[in-house]
């Protein structure tokens, strides 16, 4: 069974809207969380990190995170074509290096 | 300059045959991964490995076998290959620490016919 879900696992924003992209653990052992862009056929580069309950902004980008319900959610605010891309979130697992990926979140952002 | 180099890029290999993909990474970081990318399945973890040796092996076949000649170098050997091993495979590295970012090598994309 997949530690980390998605949802939804497509989404369709105009340019300058915002996309919500959310992520759930069902792991109570996984509970910090990273979420990662994948242009298509490269690799997956980190976007943010969220350890700790709350909200954390980078420029266009809101992370938050809830540890009792182990529910985080991106938010990209003013959606560029650029960012389309698949969203995938991570979760820590408990040995070094094992990151549980989610399926991802195909983005698409319509000029 | 990528600072994870993966070897090949792209690789065909006939049914049965053995293959190995090479990793580099020039990060200075102390632990490597591979993890592996399908059309039928969410990147998964395969192998970590700090300091050269193995700390976790996720891979239920023995079919594949990471190999550490040096510290920044981290290969993947897959033997009797099958059609099911089709996939992207990554490298990986970070700072060995539970907390700490891990950066992805771009990949090696293998097909077996």
């Amino acid at each position: 069974q997949q530690k980390v879900q998605q949802s939804p696992e497509s989404l369709i924003v105009p340019e300058g809207g915002m996309a919500s992209l959310n992520c759930t653990s069902s792991d109570r052992n996984v509970d910090y969380f990273w979420w990662y862009r994948q242009h298509s056929g490269k690799s997956p580069k980190m976007l943010m990190s969220i350890f700790s309950n709350g909200e954390k902004e980078e420029g266009r980008f809101t992370v938050h995170l809830n540890k009792a319900s182990l529910h985080t959610s991106l938010h990209i605010r003013d959606s560029q074509p650029s960012d389309s891309a698949l969203y995938l979130c991570a979760g820590r697992g408990s040995a070094l290096g094992r990151l549980h990926f989610g399926a991802g979140t195909q983005l698409i952002v319509i000029p | 300059d990528p600072k994870i180099i993966q070897k090949p890029k792209y690789l065909v290999a006939v049914t049965g045959s053995e293959k190995i993909l090479i990793c580099e990474q020039y990060l200075g970081h102390n632990a490597m991964y591979w993890y592996r990318q399908s059309a039928k399945k969410p990147l998964e973890f395969m192998f970590s490995y700090s300091y050269q040796k193995l700390m976790d092996n996720q891979t239920a076949s023995s079919r594949f076998q990471p190999q550490s000649s040096k510290k920044n170098h981290l290969d993947l050997q897959i033997t009797a290959l099958k059609p099911d091993d089709s996939a992207t495979y990554f490298c990986a590295s970070s700072q060995a620490g539970l907390g700490t970012e891990v950066f992805f090598g771009k990949g090696t994309r293998l097909t077996v016919v």
